[in-house]
């Protein structure tokens, strides 16, 4: 069956430092990749897409990369700051199919 | 520009019961989602509507039902609430059939007692 898998349910790291989330995936081939932000109480918040046929993508101080083969996406934040604490859901999707993951935790201590 | 809204913020039923949430989309929107989000589970897709038709259901029973108005607004119902049915419900819309660029709503939060 169709599994999506965000690396660990929580991260904590230090302000300033780099934040890596992973998002893996099997028995699924999808057409694109998004990642959204969530903060406690609200709905998710697109950040980024990524297609099948890219293989890394920026924007401000976020990069993710897609890669097929390994059927995985990386999710990272750089110089990381407190207000960038939430919960991180990757998603996936592929014609009239959207799945997300059950997301990771992240949390920046100052 | 007004982002997606949905109401009741918070609604309190008892199992049994049966409840009804409300999503309007952002202007001009024609698709409208709904996924469910358990405490400590992802978003599970219920329902997705487009020009008033059902487009796609999720693995969730048939007392979990809904429907899209002319003016593209949604109505999710959920029948024989059970204690499991307590979650947030995400509405989300978008520009036509398009899943990749969903706008999220605030969320109804269901508690069932």
């Amino acid at each position: 069956s169709q599994k999506i898998e965000q690396n660990s349910e929580a991260l904590n790291i230090q302000e300033g430092k780099t934040a890596t989330l992973t998002c893996n995936y099997t028995n699924y081939s999808p057409a694109y990749l998004q990642w959204y932000r969530q903060d406690p109480g609200r709905g998710p918040v697109f950040l980024l897409l990524i297609r099948e046929n890219e293989k890394e993508k920026r924007k401000e101080r976020l990069k993710v990369t897609f890669d097929t083969t390994l059927k995985q996406s990386l999710f990272h934040i750089t110089a990381s700051q407190p207000a960038d604490s939430a919960t991180y859901l990757c998603a996936l999707g592929s014609g009239n199919d959207m799945r997300f993951g059950a997301g990771t935790r992240l949390t920046v201590k100052p | 520009e007004a982002g997606v809204t949905q109401s009741p913020t918070h609604l309190i039923k008892t199992r049994g019961q049966q409840a009804t949430l409300r999503c309007s989309p952002i202007s001009g929107h024609t698709s409208v989602y709904w996924y469910q989000q358990a405490l400590g589970l992802g978003l599970q897709f219920l329902l997705w509507y487009d020009e008033g038709e059902e487009r796609n259901r999720g693995n969730f029973p048939p007392r979990f039902s809904g429907r899209q108005f002319p003016n593209y607004s949604s109505e999710l119902n959920v029948n024989a609430l059970e204690l499991e049915d307590s979650a947030l419900y995400l509405c989300a819309s978008s520009v036509g059939p398009v899943l990749e660029t969903q706008y999220f709503g605030p969320g109804t939060r269901l508690l069932v007692l």
